[in-house]
């Protein structure tokens, strides 16, 4: 089976550009969630949807935005690029939004915003 | 709010030996969980152990180990006979019951050395 897929890999912007990133998660998968893993840091949780509705929010401004398709994929958007933005976005499913379903990982888009 | 500690930038093994890998988290909640994960140069964070607080016995994953001292908030990870394929980051990450968000300590680099 496939697993979480994630597109493009590698991405270069200009500060002040537009984003979008895609995620497609492992069939069956209804959850997805977005992380931000800045250099030599440990990812940092971005959004979480479930059934195509947001069921979480990290410590991100209104630049960054998602959302989720019936097919359970799903997109994030990143307005207005900040050099700061710069960094390795990983997108993660799940079966169900619950306690016991361990998160499975894409291999991650790696942007650079110059 | 409820942060993870890797207190060890770097750590070294020789080939076949053991290593421990510590971790502290900071929470008031009662129902959680804990994880490692392993990030490969390949980007892609792939699940090593998880433990639910719940549960008094450490888990175990073949080579792989916990202890988890719940009083002292402690979750460190120990990996028997290494292997050249364990040289990775290693990240511990706390989720809260109910909840999707995973938090990441900064992550130790791990080196097996020949």
């Amino acid at each position: 089976d496939a697993g979480v897929t994630q597109s493009p890999t590698h991405l270069i912007k200009t500060r002040g550009q537009h984003v979008t990133l895609r995620c497609s998660p492992i069939s069956g998968h209804k959850s997805v969630s977005w992380y931000q893993q800045v250099l030599g840091q440990g990812p940092q949780f971005i959004f979480q949807y479930y059934e195509k509705e947001e069921r979480g929010r990290g410590n991100f401004p209104d630049r960054f935005s998602a959302r989720q398709f019936p097919n359970y994929s799903s997109e994030l958007n990143v307005n207005a690029l900040l050099l700061g933005d710069s960094a390795l976005y990983l997108c993660a499913s799940s079966l169900v939004g619950s306690n016991n379903s361990p998160l499975h990982f894409g291999n991650g888009t790696r942007l650079t915003v110059t | 709010a409820q942060t993870v500690t890797q207190s060890q930038p770097e750590m070294s093994v020789q080939e076949a030996e053991t290593v421990t890998l510590s971790c502290t988290y900071d929470t008031s909640e009662s129902d959680y969980y804990l994880f490692w994960y392993k990030q490969p140069p390949s980007r892609q964070m792939i699940l090593v152990i998880r433990q639910e607080a719940y549960k008094q016995q450490n888990a175990t994953e073949n080579r792989f180990s916990v202890n988890f001292q719940k009083a002292a908030k402690s979750f460190s990870l120990k990996i028997s006979d290494s292997q050249l394929g364990d040289a990775a980051m290693y990240f511990c990450a706390y989720k809260e019951g109910g909840s999707e968000k995973l938090v990441f300590g900064k992550g130790t680099k791990l080196t097996v050395n020949p």
